[in-house]
């Protein structure tokens, strides 16, 4: 059982290249996230999913796309890379919505826009 | 719009000391409140959710508190050690529209260093 693995681990990118960023989850999990974590900004929800073939816009997803073609994964593009979204992302799976479910969370992906 | 906040920044203990960390939220319509570890480097791992309805949790040497009127959370740490070394972030989960997801909401964390 390796929980939320993500692919790759650190990127460079110079600006205007696109890239995806890969979720897997083995958990048979419902809900999928991909957050961002700036240094003093915490970590800020970009798209979610709450099941296979759905997604949905979170606080902030101006230049990501998202899609959930398998339950297992949730793939993050970036159509046009630039330096604001130089960053480290996270991506998060949990059972369902609700009071007592908690999300889990994969190791990041380190990207870097020159 | 609900904001979370944690105090202190950063903290640095020796070891063995029993210690606080601080969390607030501004709207209290919360479904519950988590409390997160996060390594160097690595992803974030639960380790306390208390529901809007609970006032604390205990796993171990952590107890987490909640008082959701006041939109205050304690976590506390007895008898720290240097494993304990980590940031420690804290998220408000809320209800979401007509949707049944809930948006998790994290303050920035509080950087814990334990020395020998």
């Amino acid at each position: 059982n390796a929980g939320v693995t993500q692919t790759p681990k650190f990127r460079v990118l110079k600006t205007g290249q696109s890239m995806t960023l890969l979720c897997a989850q083995d958990m048979n999990h419902e809900y999928m996230y991909w957050y961002r974590q700036d240094p003093g900004m915490g970590l800020r929800l970009i798209h979610y999913s709450v099941g296979e073939g759905t997604t949905a816009k979170g606080e902030v997803p101006d230049g990501y796309n998202v899609s959930r073609l398998k339950k297992q994964n949730f793939l993050l593009g970036l159509e046009s890379a630039a330096p604001s979204q130089t960053s480290v992302y996270f991506c998060a799976s949990s059972v369902a919505g609700g009071f007592s479910v908690t999300q889990y969370f994969g190791p990041g992906t380190r990207l870097l826009v020159l | 719009k609900q904001e979370v906040t944690q105090i202190p920044a950063a903290l640095s203990v020796p070891e063995g000391e029993n210690l606080v960390l601080n969390c607030s939220f501004t709207d209290s319509a919360i479904y519950n409140l988590q409390w997160f570890r996060q390594d160097p480097g690595k992803g974030l791992t639960s380790l306390l959710l208390i529901q809007s309805s609970q006032r604390e949790q205990t796993s171990g040497r952590l107890n987490a508190s909640l008082d959701k009127s006041s939109g205050r959370s304690t976590l506390y740490i007895a008898a720290s050690q240097p494993g304990d070394s980590a940031t420690y972030l804290c998220a408000v989960l809320l209800p979401s529209g007509s949707t049944s997801y809930g948006k998790l909401t994290f303050g920035q964390g509080t950087i814990l260093t334990v020395h020998p």
